[in-house]
């Protein structure tokens, strides 16, 4: 089974702090995404990256950035961490090829409280 | 750009019934569409996955249909039990292109009674 494991489950930050959300899979796939989902609003993207050290700007991506140093990590970063960035953060990963579906497996989730 | 729109928000039935979730999506040129079912506070879990090229896909209870021209997709889960209770979301793929992502709908929120 295809496991994808995110660093914390729940995380309380205060204004102005950077913080780090931690992504890891174990299926070696190419594809790595970060999303933030809120009530009313769903699943929106903030980064996704289909190579190491490759990265795309999703639809919500300021005050965001990501690094993708291994295959199998992809981390997103909070550059100075605002009450408006409160939210799930969701981690997902995928397989990429041409017989490939892309199905995504997701993470647990990381709920970020920041005061 | 893609819009996916699941209704209704939430749903309650009583255990036993044969229900059916519905989505839809704006843009009917699309690669794939996957169901995810989510329990409160935890992350997503993969039901169905149904290609472009395929009509449904069955998993035990769950039936998942794709009629691309129209723009909808339905998910069927025959005989509710309570443990079916959760938000059901789906989403759209556009196109197999390694840099596209996908659209995801607002979920719908289903509660089966004893």
């Amino acid at each position: 089974d295809v496991k994808v494991t995110q660093s914390s489950r729940y995380l309380v930050k205060r204004t102005g702090e950077k913080v780090f959300l931690e992504c890891v899979q174990d299926m070696d796939h190419e594809n790595m995404f970060w999303y933030r989902q809120d009530p009313g609003l769903g699943l929106r993207l903030i980064y996704f990256s289909y190579d190491v050290k490759m990265k795309e700007k999703g639809d919500i991506p300021e005050g965001y950035s990501v690094s993708r140093e291994k295959k199998e990590r992809f981390s997103l970063i909070l550059e100075s961490a605002s009450t408006n960035q409160t939210s799930m953060y969701l981690c997902a990963s995928s397989l990429w090829g041409p017989e490939n579906p892309y199905e995504q497996y997701f993470g647990p989730g990381t709920r970020l409280t920041v005061t | 750009k893609q819009e996916v729109t699941q209704i209704p928000a939430a749903l309650s039935v009583p255990e036993g019934e044969n229900l059916v979730l519905n989505c839809s999506f704006t843009d009917s040129a699309i690669y794939n569409l996957q169901w995810f079912r989510q329990d409160p506070g935890k992350g997503l879990t993969s039901l169905l996955l149904i290609q472009s090229s395929q009509r449904e896909q069955t998993s035990g209870r769950l039936n998942a249909s794709l009629d691309k021209s129209s723009g909808r997709s339905t998910l069927y889960i025959a005989a509710s039990q309570p443990g079916d209770s959760a938000t059901y979301l789906c989403a759209v793929r556009r196109t197999r292109d390694r840099n596209n992502d996908m659209r995801f709908g607002a979920g719908t929120r289903l509660t089966v009674k004893p």
